[in-house]
């Protein structure tokens, strides 16, 4: 069966600085890899995907993602940090094929410092 | 502006009492989901459909049920059976099953579910 890691609860960093969250999954092939992020109190939108291709995907609000084969990871980075980044932010993988929906990671939680 | 909703934003309900979180969607797509999220728990699959009148269990059913009369609603109940209700909900929906193609989740803005 699938799964998702996101070893990080919590992240603090401050305005201005460099993020990057980690994902781990477990998989027998290549999965479809998705990240979202969430506010308090509403639903999840999606930053990114990856299918296919070329393994550095971009995404919504500058943030990118790297797929390592090698390593079973899919890690979120963004080179600048804004205080409207704060949220949580959940990693989730699908099997190519599979009619069932996502399995995601247990999250991780920014907070952003002024 | 096509998207899900889900209503009402937060419910109150007694121990023992069945209730219905809705969840509607106008962006015509085929398959919709439920999830469950608790804390420190990301979101854990409820029921999934992928047509209308089809229905699928995901990984914690038990103590809930789904019906899907019409593309655009599906509707969970939760039953008195569900030993720990109190839960935040989120329904969503894809133009067909993620597993088969470019077709990510879009979600609806969540039901908060608090039994006493």
């Amino acid at each position: 069966a699938q799964s998702v890691t996101q070893p990080d609860i919590h992240i603090t960093v401050s305005e201005g600085a460099s993020l990057e969250l980690r994902c781990n999954y477990s998989y027998g092939a290549t999965p479809y890899l998705f990240w979202y992020v969430q506010s308090p109190g509403q639903g999840l939108q999606l930053l990114l995907k990856y299918f296919s291709g070329d393994t550095l995907v971009q995404g919504i609000k500058g943030f990118e993602a790297e797929f390592k084969r090698s390593q079973s990871s899919f890690n979120l980075r963004k080179p600048s940090v804004h205080w409207s980044d704060a949220a949580e932010y959940f990693c989730a993988v699908a099997s190519p094929g599979s009619a069932r929906q996502l399995t995601f990671g247990s999250g991780t939680q920014l907070t952003v410092l002024p | 502006d096509g998207g899900i909703t889900q209503s009402p934003k937060y419910l109150f309900r007694k121990e023992g009492q069945n209730v219905t979180l809705s969840c509607e969607q106008n962006l015509n797509h085929d398959a919709m989901y439920w999830y469950r999220q608790d804390p420190g728990q990301g979101l854990r699959l409820i029921y999934y459909s992928q047509i209308v009148n089809d229905f699928q269990k995901g990984d914690i059913a038990e103590g809930y049920s789904v019906s899907r009369e019409k593309k655009e609603s599906f509707p969970l109940t939760v039953t008195s059976a569900q030993k720990n209700p109190t839960a935040f909900y989120l329904c969503a929906s894809s133009t067909r099953p993620t597993g088969t193609g470019n077709s990510p989740l879009h979600f609806g803005n969540g039901t908060r579910l608090t039994v006493t």
